[in-house]
């Protein structure tokens, strides 16, 4: 079966340092995976997709996610991180065995510290 | 930008009480999303649409129904609210192929059933 992983509950980062968020997935085929962040009290925004081509992909308010295909990974990074990027993060992937819907992460919390 | 509109952000009923949230969507897309957020659970999708009058069930659908008369708006129905149905509720639409088309969120629903 399809799944995604997002192996941390919450990442805290000092504010202008890098900023990684991991995500995991299994697949059976060739994965379009997404990331949306949540803001407080607020529905989920599309940050960034992987579909094919390049395996950094870049997105919305300065972030991007690699794609690596042997690590079945697709983590997403931000050089330097600001106050306002604190939000709940969400990684998901296209399910292939139910009607091509997104099988979502439990999702991740960053907390960004000044 | 596409507008997912909810129509309540906050609401509160009793158990045993029939339940109607709204959902309209400005961009004319033919797919249309309910799901329900849970702490450390993520989204998990009760009902989708793929098109006017027609449904398929998510993951979780008991408990619930959903009504798409018009392609704008998607209803989600709690025929008879219950405690364990206390949840945010996120409602989304995308265009046709929303494998690799992102979705676009309203705010939510915090629904609490007493």
């Amino acid at each position: 079966a399809q799944s995604v992983a997002q192996p941390e509950d919450q990442v805290n980062v000092a504010e202008g340092n890098p900023l990684t968020v991991k995500c995991t997935y299994s697949v059976s085929g060739n994965p379009y995976l997404f990331w949306y962040v949540q803001y407080p009290n607020r529905g989920l925004q599309f940050l960034l997709k992987y579909i094919t081509g390049d395996n950094l992909v870049k997105g919305s308010y300065g972030f991007e996610a690699e794609f690596n295909k042997s690590q079945t990974s697709f983590h997403l990074k931000k050089p330097s991180a600001l106050v306002s990027d604190s939000a709940l993060y969400f990684c998901a992937v296209r399910d292939m065995d139910s009607n091509y819907q997104l099988i979502w992460g439990a999702g991740t919390k960053l907390i960004i510290k000044p | 930008d596409v507008k997912v509109t909810q129509s309540s952000r906050y609401l509160v009923k009793r158990t045993g009480e029939k339940v109607f949230l709204e959902c309209v969507q400005d961009m004319d897309h033919e797919n249309m999303f309910w799901y329900r957020q849970d702490p450390g659970l993520g989204l998990r999708l009760i009902y989708f649409s793929y098109d006017v009058k027609m449904k398929e069930k998510g993951d979780i659908p008991e408990g619930y129904s959903v009504s798409r008369e018009k392609k704008e708006r998607f209803s989600l129905i709690l025929e008879s609210a219950s405690t364990n149905q206390t949840s945010m509720y996120l409602c989304a639409s995308s265009p046709q192929d929303s494998s690799v088309q992102p979705q676009h969120f309203g705010d939510g629903t915090r629904l609490s059933i007493l």
